[in-house]
Parts: C-alpha cells; structure tokens; sequence
C-alpha cells in the first residue's frame, strides 16, 4: 500500500470551475502539509502549506486537512486556463527531513 | 526565473557513458536535494545534503554519486546508467534540512538511456 494516495486523472474541468484536488495517506505521524504545482517541462513550485488540521486560503486557493481522516484537499475557486498543470500532494513528519509526496494529478482547465 | 538552475536541459547518453548533472541555487539556502521524477510514480527523494555534509542516501544505486562542493553547488554523476534510469531529475534547495523549511525545485534535467 502506497503512503500516500493521490488519483493522477487526467481531470478536465470548464473554465470558471470549482476544482477539488485529494490526498489520502496512511501514516498518522504526517503533521505538515503541502501542496505543489508543476507546470509542463518546469519544475515543482510550492503552493500552499498548513500545519496540522483546518484550512488555509490564499486568493481562489483553500487547502483543507483533515488529520481524523487522514484526508486532505485543494479547492480552486473560479478555474482559469493558466491553472492547468500536474498539482502535487506532499506531506511530512515532524521530525526528518523526508518529505513524501503523491504520484500527481494532472489538470486542465479548458476555456 | 527559478532561483535554482539545473544543467542540462536535456540528456542522452549511452549505458557505457560517464556524464555529471550539474544544480546551482541562488538562494542562499544550506540544504540541497536530488529527485527522481518517473512517469506515473510520485517524487523518489535521493539524496540530501546540509552544509555540504551527505545527510540522507535513500538506497540509491552506486551508479549514481553526488557530489556538493559547497552550499550553493550539487552535481550528481552518473556512470554505466540502465534504461530504466531514464527519468526527470530534480533539483532543490531549503533554507535548513528540516520539516518546516520548504523545497525550491530547479525545471530538472531529462535524461534518457539508451
């Protein structure tokens, strides 16, 4: 069973779409929490970043742990072309350097 | 522009060949990293590397032998590669090599074996 479970799509939704991006993971020592963006032939760029469980929201971007369920998420209000991409889940312990990532889900928002 | 730059862009060598990837970050940062990127698998951590001192090797094949001459320099040396090394190498930097320092990725080197 992989550490962290993430559907790699494709997903193509319409411009101006809501987006839910999810991450399932088996190890409850997972404390810190990260999305990242990778844009064709470019390498990951972090997006958002939360501690524990809540939310987090930066502009069309909430990112939403849930620690009981060992399930996290990514919603992007009101989608634009430019958004389309591969959307990596990655989380980590509190201690170590080892940060585990998802496999990826490839996105595109069609205009 | 990405403040970690990764040469070169693209790489093909042969099985017998002996080549080096080369990562330069301007960041200032004391932690550099090696990923390997495959299709369909998530990010496969490498190596890691604080103030130029190896800290983490994740059971790499001897094939592969990094090297950081300082805090802004990683080359990763590649000799008698398989063609299922073939993969996007990665690059990245943190200010420290702990869990709440996040990752700055270069765009990755190409490789492919033949």
């Amino acid at each position: 069973q992989k550490e962290v479970e993430q559907d790699p799509g494709p997903l193509s939704v319409p411009e101006g779409a809501i987006v839910s991006l999810n991450c399932t993971y088996s190890n409850s020592a997972f404390q810190y929490f990260m999305w990242y963006r990778q844009y064709s032939r470019k390498g990951p760029e972090l997006l958002m970043y939360t501690y524990s469980s809540g939310n987090k929201e930066d502009g069309r971007f909430t990112a939403q742990v849930d620690k009981s369920s060992k399930y996290i998420s990514l919603f992007i209000r009101d989608s634009q072309p430019s958004d389309s991409a591969t959307y990596l889940c990655a989380m980590k312990e509190t201690s170590g350097s080892r940060l585990t990532f998802g496999e990826g889900t490839q996105l595109t928002v069609n205009p | 522009e990405t403040g970690v730059t990764q040469t070169p862009r693209h790489l093909v060598m042969g099985m017998t060949n002996k080549k080096s990837l080369k990562c330069e970050q301007h960041l200032g940062h004391n932690a550099m990293y090696w990923y390997k990127q495959s299709a369909k698998k998530p990010l496969e951590l490498m190596f890691v590397y604080s103030l130029e001192e190896r800290v983490e090797n994740n059971s790499v094949p001897s094939r592969f032998s990094p090297e950081c001459p300082n805090s802004s320099h990683l080359f990763l040396h590649l000799h008698t590669l398989q063609p299922e090394d073939s993969a996007l190498y990665l690059c990245a930097s943190s200010q420290t090599e702990n869990y709440n320092s996040p990752l700055h990725f270069g765009n990755g080197t190409r490789l492919t074996v033949t």
